[in-house]
């Protein structure tokens, strides 16, 4: 099992660009998350599919972010026209759904956005 | 909105001490709690985990719940340098919250 899978490792853009991060979830987990990751804020939820369905995109900034997931194999991070407050490490986790393994989080290694 | 808070922010100790580890949460109904331990570089990976009021014990880690002071705690016996790494507590409603962290380094 190769774990959760993130590309690219690392992206850099510039200003206003726009910018899409990849997500392979572990194969048999429904649930997928999507959280950004800087100094100051910490770790910070965006949102959340379950079995592909959208369930909870509190964290998203609603302007520019969106998220898709069209299958159960991936889940796309868009981010338009980006900011240089947008530069994070994005990481994706995913999860069981039912029992009491279900709430462990099991992360990407991240891609890492850069916005000059 | 819903936080969890961490202290102390940072942490150096010496090999072989005790090290505690502490986190407050603001929802009294969560029913889920964990800590991740995040090696620089790498991604958060899954520590420990408790569901109800108590102390669970995982050779040299203990967490402790307490709902009542809304507080969860971890100690780590015998700290290693191999420790050393950002420390994450997160509690759970329809998703895992997560304070912004405690550094640990560990010296030998």
């Amino acid at each position: 099992n190769a774990g959760v899978i993130q590309t690219p490792r690392h992206k850099v853009t510039g200003k206003g660009q726009e910018a899409t991060l990849w997500c392979e979830p572990i194969s048999g987990h429904s649930a997928v998350f999507w959280y950004r990751q800087t100094i100051v804020q910490g770790l910070e939820f965006l949102t959340y599919f379950r079995n592909q369905a959208p369930i909870d995109d509190s964290g998203m900034p609603k302007e520019r972010f969106s998220a898709q997931m069209p299958n159960q194999s991936h889940s796309t991070l868009k981010i338009q026209s980006t900011q240089p407050q947008d530069s994070a490490v994005y990481l994706c986790a995913s999860s069981l759904v039912g029992g009491p393994s279900q709430n462990t989080l099991y992360f990407g290694a991240g891609t890492r956005l850069s916005v000059l | 909105q819903q936080k969890v808070q961490q202290s102390p922010e940072s942490l150096i100790v010496p090999e072989g001490a005790m090290t505690s580890l502490n986190c407050t949460f603001s929802d009294s109904a969560s029913q889920y709690f964990a800590w991740y331990r995040q090696h620089s570089g790498k991604a958060p990976k899954a520590l420990m985990s408790i569901f109800s009021n108590g102390e669970k014990e995982e050779g040299r880690f203990t967490i402790h719940l307490n709902k009542a002071s809304l507080h969860f705690s971890l100690h780590i016996r015998d700290s290693q340098p191999s420790d050393s790494a950002l420390y994450l507590c997160a509690d759970s409603g329809t998703y895992q919250r997560f304070g912004t962290g405690t550094k640990l380094q560990v010296v030998p």
